[in-house]
This record gives structure tokens, sequence and C-alpha cells, in this order.
């Protein structure tokens, strides 16, 4: 079945250390996104690609970074920078020509910063 | 500055009878609407949308309704059941801005039988 993985689903991490949340889509997308969301905040938009390796910012793109050298994987890494990362992330995709801009999700990881 | 509002936070019914879930917007730029449905631990799922350049789009116990003078939208669901019991969030995208999907902060609904 086609659809997006995220892994891990639960992490904790302590101060200071990096962290990769790993999101892998087999729906032939070509648009991959990163999302935060936090109680009573909604789903803000963290960074955001369009093709292999292009990427852009979203709302809350300090702190993270990303990459995506194919298609079907786009990391998300939590840098020791990110003030605040105990959050729940939704990786998400869609296609690239869309006019319903129907994002389709994975699980989500659960990051927690010890 | 939130672009997608979802002024109640919660929401309770009966079940049978109906859910009305509203959203507010800000952006006239945006011109597609969509709903997701969110169950705890997991990812959100598309429930339905609705283009600007119509005013009602019904699938199934669905409906979601579109006033652009006023920028708001409102979900129904009926009749409403104990399964839909979840955070439904309101989005919206422009065309012609990508695919930047802007997110409300969702209304969690409980149906209680």
């Amino acid at each position: 079945d086609g659809g997006i993985t995220q892994s891990p689903k639960y992490l904790f991490r302590k101060e200071g250390q990096n962290v990769t949340l790993s999101c892998e889509q087999n729906l032939n997308h070509d648009a991959m996104y990163w999302y935060r969301q936090d109680p009573g905040q909604g789903l803000r938009l963290i960074y955001y690609s369009q093709i292999v390796n292009d990427f852009q910012k979203g709302d809350i793109a300090e702190g993270y970074s990303v990459s995506r050298e194919k298609k079907e994987s786009f990391p998300l890494t939590v840098t020791s920078a990110q003030k605040n990362p105990t959050a729940f992330y939704l990786c998400a995709s869609s296609q690239r020509i869309s006019v319903s801009g129907e994002l389709f999700f994975g699980e989500g990881s659960r990051l927690t910063v010890l | 500055d939130q672009q997608v509002k979802q002024n109640s936070p919660s929401l309770s019914v009966q079940e049978g009878r109906i859910s009305i879930l509203n959203c507010d917007y800000t952006n006239s730029m945006f011109d597609y609407f969509l709903w997701y449905k969110k169950y705890p631990a997991e990812g959100p799922t598309f429930l339905i949308s609705i283009s600007s350049i119509k005013d009602k789009n019904e699938d199934g116990r669905f409906t979601v309704f579109l006033n652009k003078s006023a920028k708001h939208l409102s979900l129904h669901i009926v009749p409403s059941q104990p399964g839909d019991s979840a955070v439904y969030f309101c989005a919206a995208s422009a065309s012609t801005g990508g695919f930047k999907t802007i997110f409300g902060a969702g209304t969690r609904l409980f149906v209680k039988a």
C-alpha cells in the first residue's frame, strides 16, 4: 500500500543533542512537508520541498534543517539550536500539481527532550 | 498572525444530532479549503474540501459550506456518531502560493452516545 512512513514514533533526546526524524513516501509525490503540532496551536509548517534538491523554510524553520536528496525521502534534523523541541512532528506529501492541495500525512513522531 | 482561525477549541454533541464546526480565514487569496480529521497519536487524514468557486460540497454525512464574503466556512456532520470524536482541522491553500497549506488550531469534537 502507498503511504508515508515516519520513524521513530517516539524519541527521547537530551538537551544539546541533534536528532533526525525520518520520513519516507512511496506515493510518487513531488512535494513533501514537515509540520509541528503543539497543544492549542494546530499544525505549523517547518520546511517544505517541491522537488528533489530544493526546499524552502516554512513559518518556524529556526533550529531545524532538512535535506531532499531523493524524491521519496525528506528527513528532518532537530538541532540543539531549537529552543523548545518537545512536540509532535508530522511529515506530509502532496502531488506537485494539485488543485486540491490535499496532503497525505504520516503517523507522526513524538520527540521529548529530557 | 493566524490566517486560519478555529475559535472553538472543543465541541460536545449528542449522538444522532448535528455537529457544526466553524472556521474563519483572513487571506482573500485562499481559493481552496480542506477539513482534516485527526485521532490521538495519528496523522491527520483528509475529510472533505471545497473550492472557492463553490459554496457547498457534500460527501455522505459531511457537508462543508463556504461564505466567501464573510471569509467563513463550516463543517456539518449529520448525524453525528461516537466514531466522529476527533480533532478537526480547517486548512486553506492558495493555488498561486504553491502548496503551502495553512492550518487552524483545531476543534476537538466529542460525540456522546
